[in-house]
C-alpha cells in the first residue's frame, strides 16, 4: 500500500524567499513522482514529473528532487512571488487499499502563501 | 494543456436521484481516474480504468459506479445521490508524460 505525506500543511513566507516543500511516501517501488499546483476553486496543474531514473527535474524557478531509497521528494521554489500562492500536491503510483501501480495516490498538499 | 474535459461543470440534484458525470479525453491515454476532493480529506480515488471495459474500485467507491465503453470517455454514476456525495469531482488521465486533470465538477446534493 502507498501512503503519501506532505509537511508542512501550510506555509507562509515573504516575497523573495527560497523555500522547500516536502513529500514522503511509504512504498519506494515507484517509477515516477509528480508535483502539481492547485489554485482555489480550480483543477490541478502539472508542474514537474520525475522519473525514477532521474534525481532532479527543473522548470524555471522550480526544482524537484527524488530520493527513492529514503521515500522522499522535495520541491524547491526559488525567489518566491505572490503568484506562487497555491496548494502544492505530490502524487505517486500505488494505491491506499492496494499496491497496484495502476492507481495514483496524492498527498494532502501544502498550502503556500507568499506575502507581498 | 492536455485534452480532458468534464461535464457538467456544476450540478445541483436532489437526494435519491441518479447522476452521471462525464469525462472526455482526446489524448488516447490508457488510464483514467475519478477522484473526489473534500475539505480535510484531500483527493480520494473513487474508481479508475486501465482500458476499455477495464475498471476497478478505489478507496471510496461505495455508492458509485463507472463505465468505459470507449477509450475517450469515462462515466461516473451516482446511483442514488446522497448529501454525503456533495463534493468536487475531478477526472484525471495518465500516460507517459504524467497525469493531467480536468477542471472539476461541483456537485451539490440537496
Amino acid at each position: 500500500k502507498q501512503e503519501v505525506t506532505q509537511i508542512p500543511a501550510a506555509l507562509s513566507v515573504p516575497e523573495g524567499e527560497n523555500l522547500v516543500l516536502n513529500c514522503s511516501f511509504t512504498d519506494s517501488a515507484i517509477y515516477n513522482l509528480q508535483w502539481f499546483r492547485q489554485d482555489p476553486g480550480k483543477g490541478l496543474t502539472s508542474l514537474l514529473l520525475i522519473q525514477s531514473s532521474q534525481r532532479e527535474q527543473t522548470s524555471g524557478r522550480l526544482n524537484a528532487s527524488l530520493d527513492k531509497s529514503s521515500g522522499r521528494s522535495t520541491l524547491y521554489i526559488a525567489a518566491s512571488q505572490p503568484g506562487d500562492s497555491a496548494t502544492y500536491l505530490c502524487a505517486v503510483p500505488g494505491g491506499t487499499t492496494s499496491g497496484s501501480a495502476r492507481q495514483l495516490t496524492f498527498g494532502s498538499g501544502t498550502q503556500l502563501t507568499v506575502l507581498p | 494543456d492536455a485534452g480532458i474535459t468534464q461535464s457538467p461543470r456544476h450540478k445541483v440534484t436532489e437526494t435519491g436521484t441518479p447522476v452521471t458525470l462525464r469525462c472526455h479525453q482526446t489524448e488516447n491515454h490508457r488510464y483514467m481516474y475519478w477522484y473526489r476532493q473534500d475539505p480535510g480529506h484531500g483527493l480520494r480515488l473513487i474508481h479508475y480504468s486501465y482500458g476499455v471495459k477495464d475498471t476497478d474500485k478505489g478507496e471510496v467507491s461505495d455508492g458509485y459506479s463507472v463505465s468505459r465503453s470507449k477509450t475517450e470517455d469515462f462515466l461516473l454514476t451516482l446511483e442514488s445521490a446522497t448529501s454525503s456525495q456533495t463534493s468536487v469531482y475531478f477526472c484525471a488521465i495518465r500516460g507517459g508524460s504524467g497525469a493531467f486533470f480536468g477542471q472539476g465538477t461541483r456537485l451539490t446534493v440537496v
